[in-house]
């Protein structure tokens, strides 16, 4: 059961370009919408997130756009650098009543920023 | 900042093996997490752990695995009885609170392979 659809695969764009994720979700039952960051040999970092009740976060040259109706949200990388070389999901998290969270991840975007 | 360690940073096996990865949380957070990544595929959540036990589990996490919190800082995930299907890198996660905005904390996996 795929709940969140992640497009496109993998992404090259020349440096000072605008990277553009976007993912699809299946169902409405979750609390929040956070991107993640992750390098070769480390573990995903929390780039950026956003609520269901807002849609536009920016942080930086990060933002999100999020569309409620459609249930989609994207990531835009502006000015991209070739720092910015990495695999980023996008995640669908949900809170387990007093208990924690849980993240769903969609399958990954390999983004090359090419200088 | 602090960090989730994880080790070993690679563990090899043999398929019919149990395996024991270690995790150090960050040391005020309160709920833990297992996390696996299949090679090119998305992270997959595993386990949330709160309050010395499971909060919530996935389908993956059948008999085979078990979770520990030994001691107060370390968290384990036990493999049991390693199949060639279980070579994946696992990332352990933690986090302060069950906030929407409170990131999880991910350590840098460790890559099991089953031979």
């Amino acid at each position: 059961q795929q709940q969140v659809k992640q497009s496109p695969q993998s992404l090259i764009v020349q440096k000072g370009g605008i990277s553009i994720i976007n993912c699809a979700y299946e169902n409405t039952a979750f609390d929040y919408f956070p991107w993640y960051q992750q390098f070769p040999g480390k573990g995903p970092a929390l780039l950026i997130a956003i609520r269901p009740d807002v849609s536009e976060k920016k942080e930086g040259r990060f933002t999100i756009s999020f569309n409620k109706s459609a249930k989609q949200f994207s990531l835009h990388i502006m000015d991209s650098q070739p720092g910015d070389s990495a695999t980023y999901f996008c995640a669908l998290k949900k809170i387990i009543k007093a208990a924690g969270n849980k993240l769903t991840f969609g399958g990954g975007t390999r983004v090359l920023v090419k200088p | 900042e602090p960090e989730v360690t994880q080790t070993p940073s690679h563990q090899v096996t043999q398929m019919g093996q149990e395996v024991i990865l270690r995790c150090v949380p960050i040391s005020n957070h309160l709920y833990f997490y297992w996390y696996r990544q299949i090679l090119g595929q998305k992270v997959e959540f595993l386990v949330s752990f709160y309050n010395n036990e499971i909060s919530e589990k996935s389908e993956i996490f059948d008999d085979q695995f078990s979770v520990e919190r030994p001691d107060g800082s370390n968290f384990t995930l036990k493999i049991r009885s390693t199949k060639l299907e279980d070579s994946a890198m696992y990332f352990c996660a933690s986090s302060q609170g069950i906030s929407p905005s409170k990131g999880y904390t991910f350590g840098s996996g460790t890559r099991l392979t089953v031979v």
